[in-house]
């Protein structure tokens, strides 16, 4: 069972280019989490989806940001014009349909390292 | 609002030695508790959690942490450590109800050396 896949694993942009993030959660799994880790810090929620649904985006930048999970492919985390404050690595991180304390058990992917320059 | 507070930014141990990274959190509730290691260049892997129940966790790898509520923390433990152990270690709590099911608050992480 692969396991949560993100691509590219490394991603350069120039200033004001769009990059896009793509995250394929596990085998079952319907729900999907972003988190943002900046140089030197922790992770940062962004962004709770599901299946065409976003349910919690208290964490995504009110510009620029924005994500989406179709009911098929990937989720995908957009960011527009990008800015050197954006480099980061982005962590997609999927759980199974949440019961209990299932959406808990988060397994996160290798991330997305984004570079601008 | 909940949060994670990692002391230690960086620890150096010797091989064999014993561990115990630091960690305090703040949440009204009771919390949902995770800890996650992070190789160089790699994703989280969830080491083990805790919900309710037995205070003393135990996870993957030999770690052990333990929930003490008048402390607010959740100390991870390991009696020897392993060279392979090298890593960034990170807290998380998780909160428990409207739409932020799920949501992970982490720390700022605690980078772990292992001297030969």
């Amino acid at each position: 069972n692969a396991g949560v896949m993100q691509n590219p694993r490394h991603l350069v942009r120039r200033r004001g280019q769009e990059a896009r993030l793509r995250c394929s959660p596990m085998k079952g799994h319907s729900h999907v989490y972003w988190y943002r880790q900046l140089p030197e810090e922790g992770l940062k929620f962004m962004v709770y989806l599901q299946k065409e649904n976003i349910i919690d985006e208290s964490g995504m930048p009110k510009e620029r940001f924005s994500a989406e999970f179709p009911k098929e492919g990937p989720s995908i985390l957009r960011i527009q014009q990008v800015v050197r404050g954006d480099s980061a690595a982005y962590f997609c991180a999927s759980s199974p349909w949440t019961s209990g304390r299932t959406g808990y058990e988060q397994y996160f992917g290798p991330g997305t390292r984004l570079t601008v320059t | 609002a909940q949060s994670v507070t990692q002391p230690d930014i960086h620890i150096t141990v010797s091989e064999g030695a014993s561990l115990e990274l630091r960690c305090n959190y703040s949440y009204g509730a009771t919390p949902y508790l995770f800890w996650y290691v992070q190789s160089p260049g790699q994703g989280l892997q969830l080491l083990l959690k805790y919900f309710s129940g037995d205070t003393l966790v135990q996870g993957i790898k030999g770690f052990e942490a333990e929930f003490k509520r008048s402390q607010s923390s959740f100390n991870l433990r390991k009696p020897s450590v392993h060279w392979s152990d090298a890593a960034e270690y990170f807290c998380a709590v998780g909160s428990a109800g409207g739409t932020s099911y799920g949501k992970l608050t982490f720390g700022q992480g605690t980078i772990l050396t292992v001297h030969p």
